[in-house]
């Protein structure tokens, strides 16, 4: 069983196309993310759910829209891609990151041609 | 934040000791030192925790000294399979707060 689960694994569009990433957490938390990883695998928090409310919206174009229907998902729409897009996409979720920290998902591979 | 400073990388033997250090001058009284690994084309995993001197698990040893300005991470008799990224991260301990992980220390382990 797969704790955090994203959908797809690789992702290959061209530029200025729309695309999501769809992420499952069977664990009960109440808070999920999305990070991007870049080449120097440096990696940034992008949003942050909690019960499905945005708490965190960091400074990330409106291109990117996340999507929570219910605490167990979260979803991440990208409008109009760009080559800059390109990235690894992390969705994670906590319950009480003071304790057990974070639990990620495997990650999708964005490759924006 | 605290900003966080670490090697790029290192190289060792399996079976040695491998410490890994972290700086973290500027961390606030609220902050706690967190360690993850990140293996090749999977997420990072939460490996161990700390606030002051000393905390053990099964996996790994966090040494922390008194001013809290750094940390060390030390793997015991390492084997191949710990060859992976090893993030330093200092925040608040509280659910909802932003961690941006730095670039990490690229541990290779040799046979």
């Amino acid at each position: 069983d797969t704790a955090v689960s994203q959908t797809p694994k690789y992702l290959v569009t061209q530029m200025g196309n729309d695309k999501s990433i769809k992420c499952e957490q069977n664990l009960g938390h109440d808070t999920m993310y999305w990070y991007k990883q870049d080449s120097k695998k440096f990696l940034k928090i992008m949003f942050s759910y909690n019960n499905k409310e945005l708490i965190i919206n960091e400074t990330v174009p409106n291109r990117f829209s996340p999507k929570s229907p219910d605490k167990a998902h979260l979803n991440l729409h990208i409008n109009s891609l760009e080559l800059g897009d390109s990235a690894v996409y992390f969705c994670a979720s906590s319950q009480d990151p003071g304790i057990y920290g974070y639990t990620f998902g495997s990650g999708t591979r964005l490759t924006v041609v | 934040l605290a900003k966080t400073t670490q090697p790029i990388s290192m190289d060792s033997y399996e079976g040695q000791e491998v410490n890994i250090t972290c700086s973290h001058n500027n961390i606030a009284t609220n902050d706690y030192i967190t360690w993850y690994q990140q293996f090749p084309s999977q997420g990072p995993r939460f490996i161990i925790q700390g606030y002051k001197t000393k905390v053990t698990n099964e996996v790994a040893s966090l040494f922390i000294p008194a001013d809290r300005k750094s940390s060390t991470l030390s793997l015991p008799r390492v084997s191949l399979s710990d060859t992976a990224v090893y993030y330093c991260l200092v925040g608040p301990n509280n659910a909802g707060n932003m961690l941006t992980f730095g670039g990490g220390t690229r541990l290779m382990v040799k046979p």
